[in-house]
């Protein structure tokens, strides 16, 4: 069965740099798209960063030149590397795993992991 | 870019009534709109893609329709199982906007 399980979430000063990671199983991941997608404590879902199978990708203005989405396909992990982290970053990290088409939507997510920017 | 607007932001009703959400695309995305139900304390869940495709295993009171700028997402008899939070979500190209939610209570 397809399981999404991030890891390196935790607190962090402002200014400060994370690497967040998401280790996937249960499906081939090397061909499907997959999203990073986050969720303030009480508040909704915004997307973040979006990675194809093969690399090409794509960031929200919200953080574009301060997160880089990545991925390993030898590993089967999905990456974002996070820098100059403000406390507005503070969330819940979901990775989520696209369907496997064109326009896609999301069919799987992680467990999430939080991230806390804080001084 | 595009943006989504949901209505209401959230709703309280009786058990089996019909809830009716709604959805906008600030510019057409044809039917590339996904639903996700988000449990409280739970990850959010796929519902329903391409506007009216029921997820497998999604119960049949669950229904979407639209496209284009204008969608619903509908319960025909509200369960106390659909407490949530309801989200949709374009998909036709970047930025992959979603709306800002409706919170769904029991009366």
């Amino acid at each position: 069965q397809v399981q999404l399980v991030e890891s390196g979430g935790g607190v962090v000063l402002p200014g400060g740099s994370l690497r967040i990671s998401c280790a996937a199983s249960g499906f081939t991941f090397s061909s499907y798209a997959m999203h990073w997608v986050r969720q303030t404590p009480g508040k909704g879902l915004e997307w973040v960063a979006f990675v194809r199978y093969n690399g090409d990708n794509y960031h929200a203005d919200s953080v574009k030149g301060r997160f880089i989405i990545s991925r390993d396909n030898s590993k089967n992990t999905l990456y974002l590397q996070m820098n100059n982290l403000r406390p507005e970053d503070t969330a819940v990290y979901f990775c989520a795993k696209l369907c496997n088409g064109g326009s896609c939507y999301i069919d799987f997510w992680g467990q999430g992991t939080l991230v806390t920017v804080s001084s | 870019d595009i943006q989504m607007t949901q209505s209401p932001s959230s709703l309280s009703a009786s058990v089996g009534d019909r809830v009716t959400i709604t959805c906008r695309a600030s510019q057409g995305i044809s039917n590339s709109l996904a639903w996700y139900q988000q449990k409280p304390g739970k990850v959010p869940e796929l519902l329903i893609y391409a506007a009216s495709t029921l997820q497998s295993g999604v119960p049949s009171r669950f229904s979407g329709s639209g496209s284009g700028t204008d969608f619903t997402l509908t319960i025909s008899s509200l369960q106390p199982e659909d407490v949530a939070t309801y989200y949709c979500q374009k998909y036709n190209s970047a930025p992959w906007t979603f709306g800002q939610g409706t919170k769904v209570e029991i009366k």
